[in-house]
């Protein structure tokens, strides 16, 4: 059965510094996001993206975050300067389509980041 | 904006016996959709059950039921014959039918079952 992957599991990076986290999305989806959980906290989403651009984003989402998909396959998320508080999971999640039928988002394992 | 408000922090159940782990949602979309995933202690959430607004049956999956209620705007989640590996996380979330809606999710209730 396909599934999303995500690497690494976990990344651990002192603050200030850059962490790219990927993400390969299940081959014919089209809908691509990016969650994060802080530990012992819900889900929050971050941002969507579809053909080739961001569709939406919430607050968390600022000028320190960027995402990208350099290859056909890849669907990565950049924290340009990272800070304690960007300390959480990162889900990448992905969808066949969004409208219409609320189509399933398949969840990757996830990637730990902890930031020190 | 929607919402979703799960108002057990935690529940415990029996082996083998049913539970229903609360969900009540908000939102000024006329169509959307409602999920239930399970997250285990190893962090990655899988999804459980999908329910639309529209769906004039509640939906079933396997051991995994939906009581949707659109009046009183619930989702709740019924687990029969619980098992010990169904002790985890589990979160409510919903979306509308717009394109690229994200998730909303719930704080989750964390289900602990008993031998």
């Amino acid at each position: 059965e396909p599934e999303v992957t995500q690497t690494p599991s976990h990344q651990v990076t002192q603050m200030g510094q850059e962490v790219i986290l990927r993400c390969v999305p299940i081959s014919n989806h089209l809908y691509f996001y990016w969650y994060r959980q802080i530990l012992g906290q819900k889900v929050e989403f971050l941002v969507s993206f579809y053909n080739n651009e961001i569709s939406e984003k919430s607050e968390i989402f600022d000028d320190q975050f960027s995402v990208e998909r350099p290859d056909g396959s890849n669907f990565t998320l950049k924290i340009r300067s990272t800070k304690l508080e960007d300390s959480a999971m990162y889900f990448c999640a992905s969808s066949e389509a969004t409208s219409g039928d609320a189509y399933e988002q398949y969840f990757g394992p996830g990637t730990r980041l902890t930031v020190t | 904006a929607q919402k979703i408000t799960q108002t057990q922090p935690g529940m415990f159940v029996q082996e083998k016996e049913a539970v229903t782990l609360d969900c009540t949602y908000d939102t000024s979309d006329p169509s959307y959709g409602l999920f239930w995933y399970k997250q285990p202690s190893s962090g990655e959430m899988i999804f459980l059950i999908y329910q639309g607004s529209y769906d004039q049956q509640n939906a079933t999956e396997g051991r995994y039921s939906l009581n949707f209620q659109k009046a009183r705007k619930s989702a709740n989640l019924v687990i029969s014959a619980s098992q010990l590996g169904d002790s985890a996380m589990y979160f409510c979330a919903m979306r509308g039918y717009s394109q690229n809606t994200p998730l909303v999710f719930g704080k989750g209730t964390r289900l602990s079952v008993i031998a």
